[in-house]
């Protein structure tokens, strides 16, 4: 089946540092991406959607310029968390979806998370 | 894109049927029922998906009502891997090309017991 893999699984670093964590569909060509981000006892929230080639969408109160997500091509999207702080510790899900077949509806599916603590 | 309804957690016996119910009133006509689920520490994991007939695939069974307003996923012999929160979520056909977003609830917790 359809394959996300997520990178790195897990990041301890110190506050001000910047960290990048990469999303890559294995098997298919995902031409649209999402960022997710869930803390403990809480469910996903969505981030942003990236289709690639083009700026992505941010959600409502996620700040562009601290989130940056790059999709440059149809098969990796990465996130960058800038100048990151205690308060951005949590867990970092990236989806990918295929291209829109006209006649068969295309399943999201998701990455393995990336946990991220700042210190 | 519909809200669901989901009750927050169940048990279900090892090798029983776990039958996890989904609200979706307001659900439209070109509206799937996706169902995903969440182990500890993992990303969420597709199980299966269904506009309007019952659907069966190697993981569970989808049953939706014949008015759509709600569905009920079975897992026909639940095994102590099959814990997990369970997300029942409505979003539009993409047939069009727009990127439409899962929105994720709270879903169920369903604990599988000895």
């Amino acid at each position: 089946g359809a394959v996300v893999s997520q990178h790195p699984s897990w990041v301890i670093c110190k506050s001000g540092t910047s960290v990048k964590i990469e999303c890559r569909s294995l098997d298919f060509q995902a031409t649209t991406m999402f960022w997710y981000r869930q803390f403990p006892k809480q469910s996903l929230m969505l981030m942003a959607t990236s289709n690639e080639g083009s700026k992505a969408t941010y959600e409502q109160g996620v700040e562009k310029d601290k989130f940056l997500i790059n999709h440059a091509s149809l098969t990796l999207s990465t996130l960058t968390v800038t100048s990151a702080h205690p308060e951005d510790s949590s867990f970092y899900i990236c989806s990918a979806r295929g291209t829109v077949n006209a006649l068969v509806i295309q399943p999201q599916h998701f990455g393995d998370g990336t946990r991220l603590s700042i210190l | 894109d519909a809200k669901t309804t989901q009750p927050p957690s169940m048990d279900c016996a090892e090798g029983r049927a776990a039958n996890l119910p989904c609200n979706h009133s307001t659900i439209s006509g070109n509206e799937y029922v996706y169902w995903y689920r969440q182990i500890h520490s993992q990303g969420p994991q597709y199980i299966i998906h269904g506009l309007k007939n019952n659907e069966t695939n190697e993981m569970a069974s989808l049953i939706i009502t014949e008015d759509r307003k709600s569905s009920t996923l079975i897992l026909p012999h639940a095994t102590l891997r099959d814990t997990a929160v369970y997300y029942c979520i409505v979003r539009v056909a993409l047939r069009t090309g727009t990127a439409s977003k899962l929105t994720f609830g709270t879903g169920t917790r369903l604990q599988v017991t000895l």
